[in-house]
């Protein structure tokens, strides 16, 4: 156990909704990144947040927004959803910015239909 | 830009016996972390062993040793006395602090290593 939370593990839904997902860092953690893994383009870094601020952008999607809150957990919201957004979400925790080991979260699996 | 390597996209090995994984990268910046992890069939994503880039000594996690030449830029993953619940994906990953150059600093993977032990 990685001391990541992700929630939900699953979520199916269908083409055009929009879904949040939760993530929650290891106690102490002030930087989250999501990822998104997929069968066609492996895994990818979208966006990273340090103590509630924009820290990073890679290859995150106009259509997909995050934000970290006060108490640190982070939320990545994606809307008008399309069957190529089915992926595996990860979320990551690390101390700091450098170059801290990131830990992984269970990660979300979406389904869309 | 960056990018990973990993040129063998499945392996099987005889349990007990040792395993490397090969990780090859191409990156201008000084600075940059490499790390793997491990994919069990169950999904998550599990830190293995990490290496700085100035770091003069291979990294070592218990089974786990990374072969670091950064002159030829590989980090190569060496599991030794391999044991059938090492069977999973791989992947080699790195990070640059992303000051020097306006890259993210999230970290780049390859495409990973589905490793099999066989009994």
């Amino acid at each position: 156990d990685s001391g990541v939370t992700q929630t939900p593990k699953h979520l199916i839904t269908a083409t055009g909704q929009r879904v949040t997902l939760r993530c929650s860092p290891r106690s102490g953690d002030l930087s989250v990144y999501w990822y998104q893994q997929s069968l066609d383009q492996g895994l990818q870094f979208l966006i990273h947040y340090y103590n509630g601020e924009e820290r990073a952008k890679g290859n995150i999607l106009e259509r997909f927004s995050a934000q970290q809150f006060p108490d640190l957990h982070s939320e990545l919201n994606l809307s008008s959803l399309e069957l190529g957004d089915s992926a595996l979400y990860f979320c990551a925790s690390s101390l700091d910015t450098s170059t801290d080991t990131q830990y992984f979260g269970p990660g979300t699996r979406l389904t869309v239909l | 830009a960056q990018k990973i390597t990993q040129t063998q996209p499945g392996m099987f090995v005889q349990e007990k016996e040792a395993v490397t994984l090969d990780c090859t990268y191409d990156t201008s910046d000084p600075s940059y972390g490499l790390f793997w992890y491990k994919q069990p069939s169950s999904g998550e994503m599990i830190f293995l062993i990490y290496q700085g880039s100035y770091d003069q000594q291979n990294a070592t996690e218990g089974r786990y040793s990374l072969n670091f030449q950064k002159a030829r830029k590989s980090a190569n993953l060496v599991i030794s006395a391999s044991q059938l619940g090492d069977s999973a994906m791989y992947f080699c990953a790195m990070r640059d602090p992303g000051y020097s150059g306006g890259g993210a600093d999230g970290l780049t993977f390859g495409k990973g290593t589905h490793l099999i032990i066989q009994p």
